[in-house]
């Protein structure tokens, strides 16, 4: 089946700092590219979709100078949390969605836990 | 490697029962998820399981052997806006989740 991964797997940073999370769809072109915040034994929270070459689009309540996605190819989506806090630690989820005639599809990572200091 | 296996799509008549299996083999085990998701929308959380055994939460139970790697969803009393994608997910000794390729569950009336 389709792979989706993430790095890093872990990241510990101090407060004021930034952080990048790489999403990859490791054996299909992944033309849509989703991020979601998790909270323990919580939905998924959806950050905002990524569409390649375009850019993102943020769902209401979410910073877009705070979470910067660049998804500059068909197989690599990042989010780079910028100036992070201690509440922005949680478990980012990314999925990636392949190309039609699939798009009901989606294949989730297995998650980036961020802890801010 | 690490592997979930659930069906790849079911059907089911308003007002039956319906069970989704799980099976899951990992590194190490933290717990299991079931979510809920319909065409377009973000996932919702359904349940959590670490310990064996069957926890109800209303329509929907979910159950758990670790011996065996497996768990399944019951939903009971089948409503047309339970027609959704099912995913599994567990989380392994490393805290990552490992995720089913989800059960389309289909109602029909």
């Amino acid at each position: 089946g389709a792979v989706v991964s993430q790095h890093p797997s872990w990241v510990i940073c101090k407060s004021g700092t930034s952080v990048k999370i790489e999403c990859r769809s490791l054996d299909f072109q992944a033309t849509t590219m989703f991020w979601y915040r998790q909270f323990p034994k919580q939905s998924l929270m959806l950050m905002a979709t990524s569409n390649e070459g375009s850019k993102a689009t943020y769902e209401q309540g979410v910073e877009k100078d705070k979470f910067l996605i660049n998804h500059a190819s068909l197989t690599l989506s990042t989010l780079t949390v910028t100036s992070a806090h201690p509440e922005d630690s949680s478990f980012y989820i990314c999925s990636a969605r392949p190309p039609t005639p699939h798009t009901d599809t989606q294949y989730f990572g297995p998650g980036t836990r961020l802890t801010v200091l | 490697g690490q592997n979930i296996d659930q069906p790849t799509e079911m059907t089911a008549t308003e007002g039956a029962i319906v069970q989704i299996n799980c099976t899951y083999q990992t590194s190490g085990f933290n717990g299991l998820f079931w979510y809920q998701q319909h065409a377009g929308e973000a996932p919702t959380f359904l349940s959590y399981n670490v310990l064996d055994g069957l926890e109800e939460k209303g329509r929907f139970s979910s159950f758990l052997s670790r011996s065996k790697g497996y768990s399944y969803l019951l939903l009971k009393e089948l409503q047309m806006k339970d027609s959704a994608s099912y995913l599994c997910a567990v989380m392994d000794s490393n805290y990552q989740l490992i995720w089913g390729a989800g059960t389309k569950l289909i109602i029909k009336p």
